[in-house]
């Protein structure tokens, strides 16, 4: 089965470039979409078809997929952005989520 | 506006049947490429894509869960149903669902609040 592979935690320091990356077997030729969620909270859509902003989502934000890699970028990450954000795209009929990344700002 | 919320028992016993009721909002079922979808999240840990139903019917499961699962709809009222059996502890968790209108992508837009379902006897 298709599995999305990302790192367990990345932090950085306000102000920094964030780069949260989402592994899988030539992801390139899927879309993949990224979900925040922080504490208590329902996810929100932050990302979409790989480099698509969805209305109301700073442009800090920023998409990309590659080979077997999709990432996503926060310039000038702020304390607001500390959450879990997940990568999904579709295999086979299928959802896939990564396991996830918890990102820390300090 | 976009709204949906799901609605089930709290708690359940293993071994019983878990029926969910996800009513929604601001859009209908009946629109061309339009989806609902179901995730869980069991406590502190990830997301977990479950069934997706379309606007012409076709129905989708999580390969690891689908002989479990029965997702419906009734477009009269607004309503997709997940049914799922067996309940076990390790099914535990807030139960999400969304929606999906983006053909190609068929990314989430809109999530409901959630629901937590707890199993156990």
């Amino acid at each position: 089965s298709y599995e999305l592979t990302q790192p367990p935690s990345v932090s950085v320091s306000p102000g920094q470039p964030a780069n949260l990356t989402c592994s899988g077997d030539k992801l390139e030729d899927k879309y993949v979409c990224w979900y925040q969620q922080k504490p208590g909270q329902s996810p929100v859509l932050v990302m979409y078809q790989d480099n698509q902003r969805p209305s109301g989502i700073p442009e800090r934000f920023s998409g990309s997929n590659s080979g077997n890699t999709a990432t996503l970028t926060i310039s000038g990450t702020q304390s607001m952005d500390e959450a879990d954000y997940y990568c999904q795209a579709w295999d086979s009929r299928t959802a896939i989520f990564g396991g996830g990344t918890q990102l820390t700002v300090l | 506006q976009v709204t949906l919320r799901e609605s089930g028992p709290a708690l359940v016993k293993p071994t019983q049947t878990l029926t969910l009721t996800c009513n929604f909002s601001g859009f209908s079922l009946t629109t061309p490429k339009m989806c609902v979808t179901w995730i869980r999240q069991p406590p502190g840990k990830a997301l977990e894509w479950l069934a997706r139903i379309d606007w012409d019917d076709d129905k989708l499961y999580s390969t690891a869960l689908k002989t479990r699962l029965t997702i419906s709809k009734d477009t009269s009222k607004n309503q997709v149903v997940l049914v799922m059996t067996n309940l076990d502890p390790a099914d535990t968790a807030t139960y999400y669902c969304a929606r999906i209108f983006s053909p190609g992508s068929y990314h989430i837009d809109y999530w409901g609040q959630g629901t937590l379902v707890t199993v156990s006897s």
